[in-house]
Parts: C-alpha cells; structure tokens; sequence
C-alpha cells in the first residue's frame, strides 16, 4: 500500500530563512505527488503537483519540490520564508487507480520574525 | 466560480446519532471524493463518487455512507456516531476520477459529545 512519510511534525524557520519539509513515499511505481497548504481552520490549497516529466517543480507563492526516484523523496522548498508561509503543509500521493490520495500526517512550519 | 462548497461549517452532534454533510463541486468537475482529518493529523481518504456511484473506499465502516446526485453534488452520511467520529469532513472534487487536479473545499468540522 502506498504510504507517504513526512519528518519533522513541526519546524521552525526564521524570517527570509530557507524552507525546507521533508516529504518520502514508498511505492514501487513512481506516483503522482502533491504539497498541499492548509491554513487554521481551512481546508487544502495544492501548492504544486508532480505528475510526470520535469522532477523540479515550481508552484505558488514561490515554493518548489524536486521528485527524486532514487531517493523517493519529494521535498518542498522555498528561497526565502516569509510570515505568511506559516501554516501545515501536507505531502501526498496518488497512485494505483489513480482514485486514492494517501496524505502524511502534515508539517507544521512556524516563521519567526 | 464558487470552487468546492461544503455545508454546513460547523456541526454538532450527540452520540449515537446521525449526521449528513454535503458537497457541491467546482463547477466542470463530476467526480467527489471524502476525506475525514481528525485532529493534528492527515487527511484520511473515506470514498469516492463518480457517475452516482461509490467507486473506492478506504478503511472506514459501513456507519459512513454516501450519496452523489445527477448534478454531480454529493451527500455524506455518517450512522451512529461515536466520539471519535469529531474531525473535519473534507470534499474534493476533481473532472473525472483520476485526482491530479483536486480542488478541495473548507470542510465541515464535525463535533460528537
């Protein structure tokens, strides 16, 4: 089954600092990859996706992930944070029937002035 | 576009009774998917809706129950509940079953006492 792991259950970064949150899936066929942002109280914004072709990926608000088969990693980063950045972060998967999204259990990133 | 509507926000319910939460997709998107995010953790998939009817189903019991109409929205029912049954209901939608591009809505956070 796949399953998708996120390190570190919270992080903090300061101010114009880099982003940095982890993501690893385990699936012995690449699946479709996603960074999600929730807000408090909020429901999922995608971020950014990788299906297939380019393994960097940019999506919004500046951040980017890198799909790296031989590692199965899909980590999110961003140059420079910002306070507005702070919220949970979800890494997720889609494979198999392409039906099923499996989620990690979040990061939640904390910017400090 | 009013994106993925759910109602209501917020609920609460006695134990041992039932709830029904609903969904209206974004608009061009015919396909709804459940998820249940209990508190501090990821989003759990529950099923999905295509054509008005169930077409996967994580690991959850037949006390949880769905429903999608001809206009694509969705009704998810909830039987019994049990105090671990209080999280956020979430609803994605997405065109067509293949959810690489899921838009999800607010959630409804759903309280058992």
């Amino acid at each position: 089954a796949q399953s998708v792991t996120q390190l570190g259950s919270h992080v903090s970064v300061s101010e114009g600092a880099l982003v940095l949150l982890r993501c690893n899936y385990s699936s012995s066929v690449p699946p479709y990859l996603f960074w999600y942002v929730q807000y408090p109280n909020q429901g999922l914004q995608l971020l950014l996706k990788y299906t297939t072709g380019a393994t960097l990926v940019k999506g919004i608000n500046g951040f980017e992930a890198e799909f790296k088969k031989s590692e199965t990693s899909f980590h999110l980063t961003k140059p420079s944070a910002h306070m507005s950045d702070a919220a949970e972060y979800f890494c997720a998967a889609l494979s198999g029937g392409y039906q099923k999204v499996t989620f990690g259990t979040g990061t939640k990133l904390q910017v400090i002035p | 576009d009013a994106g993925v509507t759910q109602s209501p926000t917020h609920l609460i319910k006695t134990r041992g009774q039932q709830v029904t939460l609903r969904c209206s997709p974004k608009s061009g998107h015919d396909t709804v998917s459940w998820y249940q995010q209990a508190l501090g953790q990821g989003p759990q998939f529950i099923f999905q809706y295509y054509e008005e009817e169930e077409r996967q189903r994580g690991n959850f019991p037949d006390r949880f129950s769905g429903h999608q109409f001809p206009n694509y929205s969705s009704e998810l029912n909830v039987n019994a509940l049990l105090l671990g049954d209080s999280a956020l209901y979430l609803c994605a939608s997405s065109a067509g079953q293949q959810n690489t591009e899921a838009f999800f809505g607010q959630g409804t956070r759903l309280t058992v006492v």
